[in-house]
């Protein structure tokens, strides 16, 4: 069955930068992009950015732009999100997700467990 | 940015109650619209994307309909396990956004 596995919770101190992971199963790592999408505490979900798994291409949102960065490693069906720079605002849940669409669209059809990022002095 | 505005922000409803929250987009985003139920302390699931299409697996009470700026979702029949916040999505354009969600609760 398809899984996405992340990385476990983090706390960083203001300034600092942050890597997560997302291990994918069950399905063909590279035949999907993956994309990032992140939670705060009682907000809705909030779109970072893609990535094609099997060129490598992004999309990043203009918000994040200079940032975030989406890279994977197809050796491994694993991709990761680091962001720099962090801010006390940057505090969520971070989540990878598949796109289940092959075509311009996207949707979210398997999300990972999600990793907790704290920002705290 | 597309703006993605949800109504109600919230409601109250029972077992086998007909549900119907509501998305507009900001500007026409075709079809380019899914939506997703969220338990607390779970992940988004999928429910219904393009507008319409029935995500596998999702039962038949979720339906979708909609085009160009103004969508819904309708539970036919409202199920214990309904009980959530519910967002749309939209793919049309980078930045892809979210709505500010729906939560159904117990009545």
């Amino acid at each position: 069955q398809v899984q996405l596995v992340q990385s476990g919770a983090e706390v960083k101190k203001p300034g600092a930068s942050v890597k997560v992971s997302c291990k994918a199963s069950g399905h063909t790592f590279t035949g999907y992009y993956t994309h990032w999408v992140r939670q705060a505490p009682g907000q809705g979900p909030e779109w970072m950015g893609w990535i094609n798994a099997n060129s490598g291409d992004t999309k990043y949102a203009p918000k994040f732009q200079g940032r975030v960065t989406l890279t994977r490693d197809t050796s491994s069906s694993t991709a990761y999100m680091e962001l720099s720079g962090l801010r006390s605002d940057d505090t969520a849940l971070y989540y990878c997700a598949r796109d289940g669409s092959h075509t311009a669209m996207s949707y979210f059809d398997y999300w990972g467990q999600g990793t907790l990022v704290t920002v705290s002095s | 940015d597309i703006q993605m505005t949800q109504s109600p922000s919230s409601l109250s409803a029972s077992v086998g109650d007909r549900v119907t929250i509501t998305c507009r987009a900001s500007q026409s985003i075709s079809i380019y619209l899914s939506w997703y139920h969220q338990r607390p302390g779970r992940a988004p699931k999928l429910l219904i994307y393009a507008a319409s299409s029935l995500q596998s697996g999702v039962p038949s009470r979720f339906s979708g309909s909609g085009s160009g700026t103004d969508f819904t979702l309708t539970i036919s029949s409202l199920q214990p396990e309904d009980f959530a916040t519910y967002y749309c999505h939209q793919s049309y354009s980078t930045p892809q956004t979210f709505g500010q969600g729906t939560k159904v609760e117990i009545k």
